[in-house]
């Protein structure tokens, strides 16, 4: 079974850009969620999508957005970057709207600059 | 709001000692508690999880406890390798939807 994918790997961008991540769950499970993490602050929630429908979200500002298509490959965008938006941002899949085991992706790196 | 509490930041052991961290939630309808292990540069991966109707599991030379009362629960890593040095993070569910929230880590290395 193919582990959860998000692409691109690295980005790069400057201030005032906006960017769109890419995460491709585990075939069958329906649960995405969205972390940045950064060092010293750990993973940190941004939102969780279930069957296209955005069920929670995170203490972030709008700029972070997100959506879930019906294949259950969900993306985030962010727009006007600001130089703290650097991080990891990881994405998980689960099976069900009820918490258990999520899987993680291997991340999208973006250095804003 | 809801919060997850870990210490220590960081641990260092000998080859073969126990390692012990702890964290404590403040969501008291917190159910679910799951720990990951981070390598460097690599993904997290779920090592163990524990649910609140359980006090204890173990899975070989790794175990967790919780205590529903206190609001805290434990990983406890015995005969230590040096491959498990990593970074490890304790996680439970909180929010109104029942997200998981992060503690920020344990440095954990394993001298051989």
């Amino acid at each position: 079974k193919a582990g959860v994918t998000q692409t691109p790997r690295y980005l790069i961008k400057t201030r005032g850009q906006q960017v769109t991540l890419s995460c491709s769950p585990i075939s069958g499970h329906r649960s995405v969620s969205w972390y940045q993490q950064t060092p010293g602050q750990g993973l940190q929630f941004l939102f969780e999508y279930f069957s296209e429908t955005q069920r929670n979200k995170g203490n972030f500002p709008g700029r972070f957005s997100g959506r879930q298509f019906s294949n259950s490959r969900s993306e985030m965008n962010v727009s006007t970057l600001e130089l703290g938006d650097s991080a990891l941002y990881l994405c998980a899949s689960s099976r069900t709207e009820f918490y258990n085991e999520q899987f993680f992706g291997p991340g999208t790196r973006l250095t804003v600059l | 709001g809801e919060n997850v509490e870990q210490h220590p930041s960081t641990l260092s052991v000998q080859e073969g000692d126990s390692a012990v961290i702890k964290c404590t939630y403040s969501d008291s309808a917190s159910n679910y508690f799951p720990w990951y292990k981070q390598e460097l540069g690599k993904r997290p991966q779920l090592i163990i999880d524990i649910r609140s109707n359980v006090g204890e599991k173990k899975d070989q030379r790794i175990a967790v406890t919780l205590n529903k009362t206190a609001k805290h629960f434990s990983l406890h890593i015995t005969e230590t390798q040096p491959e498990d040095s990593a970074v490890y993070f304790c996680a439970a569910t909180g929010g109104s939807q029942g997200n998981l929230i992060f503690g920020k880590g344990t440095k954990l290395s394993v001298k051989p």
